[in-house]
């Protein structure tokens, strides 16, 4: 069975500041796909990044930049000069290939910025 | 934005009676997944689809069926609703391998109440 584990229930940061959500999973699978999702209060998923797990280097996308530590499992996001409008709930999330393309969710990280 | 809605946006419904969701997309992606969304818990998969009249389990299915006649659409049924069941239903569309690149598309979602 495939796991993903979110341990920061709740996070907070200054705007302009970094912050880093965690992310552990499990998988017994070789080829796979992780990602991050944002829900802002609108509710709409919004996919954040995306990390192929035979890639080797970590995802970025502009202040959004991942660290994928295969051998521990692991795959955090760094935000970069936070935002107001990053508050949201961010979810990581994992798919492995060639099965039912079936993503295993995270129970998510309520991330505020304040201003 | 991929072009996938849900209907109705928001439902309340009395224990015990029938209740239809229907997820409608535009791209031609041939995977389709019913997701549930309770806080705690990230979103759960329901059922998904793989092609039309193929569908399968997800981890929550107990109470739930689904249907897909036309590429499409995707239907959830709750053939008898409980108050466990009051949730946010989120439907979601992927073409891997068609693109060659793992993504799931989500909808903006459906907030059920059962009284």
């Amino acid at each position: 069975a495939q796991t993903v584990t979110q341990s920061q229930p709740e996070m907070s940061v200054q705007e302009a500041e970094t912050v880093t959500l965690s992310c552990t999973y499990d998988t017994s699978e070789s080829n796979y796909y992780l990602f991050w999702y944002k829900q802002p209060p609108s509710r709409q998923m919004i996919l954040v990044i995306r990390q192929e797990a035979y890639k080797q280097q970590n995802a970025t996308e502009n202040r959004f930049s991942v660290n994928f530590q295969k051998a521990a499992k692991s795959f955090s996001l760094k935000i970069s000069d936070s935002q107001l409008g990053d508050t949201a709930m961010y979810f990581c999330a994992l798919v492995s290939q060639g099965g039912s393309e079936k993503l295993v969710f995270g129970k998510g990280t309520k991330l505020t910025v304040n201003p | 934005d991929a072009g996938i809605t849900q209907s109705p946006r928001h439902k309340v419904t009395e224990t015990g009676t029938p209740v239809t969701l229907r997820c409608h997309q535009t791209e031609n992606h041939r995977y389709m997944y019913w997701y549930r969304q309770d806080p705690g818990h990230g979103l759960r998969l329901i059922h998904y689809s793989y092609g039309v009249k193929d569908t399968d389990k997800g981890e929550v299915s107990d109470g739930y069926s689904v249907s897909r006649s036309k590429t499409e659409d995707f239907l959830l049924t709750l053939e008898s609703a409980t108050s466990s069941q009051t949730s946010v239903y989120f439907c979601a569309i992927s073409d891997y391998p068609g693109t060659g690149i793992y993504e799931q598309y989500f909808g903006p979602g459906t907030r059920l109440t059962v009284t």
